[in-house]
């Protein structure tokens, strides 16, 4: 299993680009990786996925480096409401269920 | 409806009484998690269901433990003769298919074993 690596924690201005790292240096090459996070007293929210190619949607961006052995989620303008957990999953090709590690608590700041 | 649905949103019980908790996944998810988390605590995973497929139980705790799914669509999660222990919050996600795909959780049911 690609293990994945992560800050405990970290802080953000409020509008300031919160850039958030995880380590996956185990990634097999058709792995991919995937970005959830949990709010306070919600269930985790699914934000982005990718295998090899940045990846944008609405909610983030996601930077895959090209050894594909870490990769960052990028929120461009933070707001408060996306103080949470972020957890960075790569799930074996071979798994059936996500397996969450501890992730970062980010904290945006006003 | 459009996300998943899980009832009750709290349960309390008392020790050693059996509980249950419902999931209704979103309508053609054919994989369906569950999940508990406890207070302060990471997510564990407990149970995952894919289609017809027999379901992977290997990360319910004890046997006091079991979940089915009827028709490949509501599933419920039974614990028998309930211990503090297994307060948590009890967490149902689904998916189009396994291993990672995007799953939507639902928003939990709070179990409170007195």
């Amino acid at each position: 299993d690609a293990k994945t690596t992560q800050p405990t924690s970290m802080d953000c201005a409020e509008g300031r680009a919160a850039n958030l790292p995880c380590n996956h240096s185990t990634i097999s090459g058709n792995e991919y990786v995937y970005w959830y996070r949990q709010i306070h007293s919600q269930g985790p929210q699914y934000i982005i996925h990718g295998l090899k190619n940045n990846e944008t949607n609405e909610m983030a961006s996601l930077i895959i480096t090209e050894d594909r052995k870490s990769s960052t989620l990028i929120l461009p303008h933070a707001t408060l409401r996306d103080t949470a957990v972020y957890y960075c999953i790569v799930p074996p090709s071979s798994a059936r269920q996500l397996t969450f590690g501890s992730g970062t608590q980010l904290t945006v700041l006003p | 409806g459009a996300g998943v649905s899980q009832s009750p949103s709290n349960k309390v019980t008392e020790k050693g009484k059996d509980v249950e908790l419902r999931c209704d996944p979103i309508s053609g998810h054919t994989a369906l998690y569950w999940y508990r988390q406890s207070l302060g605590q990471g997510l564990e995973f407990l149970i995952y269901f894919q289609g017809n497929s027999a379901p992977d139980k290997s990360g319910l705790p004890s046997d006091r433990f079991s979940a089915e799914r009827t028709g490949g669509s509501v599933s419920t999660l039974t614990i028998q003769r309930t211990q503090q222990e297994d307060s948590a919050v009890y967490l149902c996600a689904s998916s189009h298919g396994g291993g990672g795909t995007e799953a939507f959780f639902g928003q939990g049911t709070r179990l409170t074993v007195v």
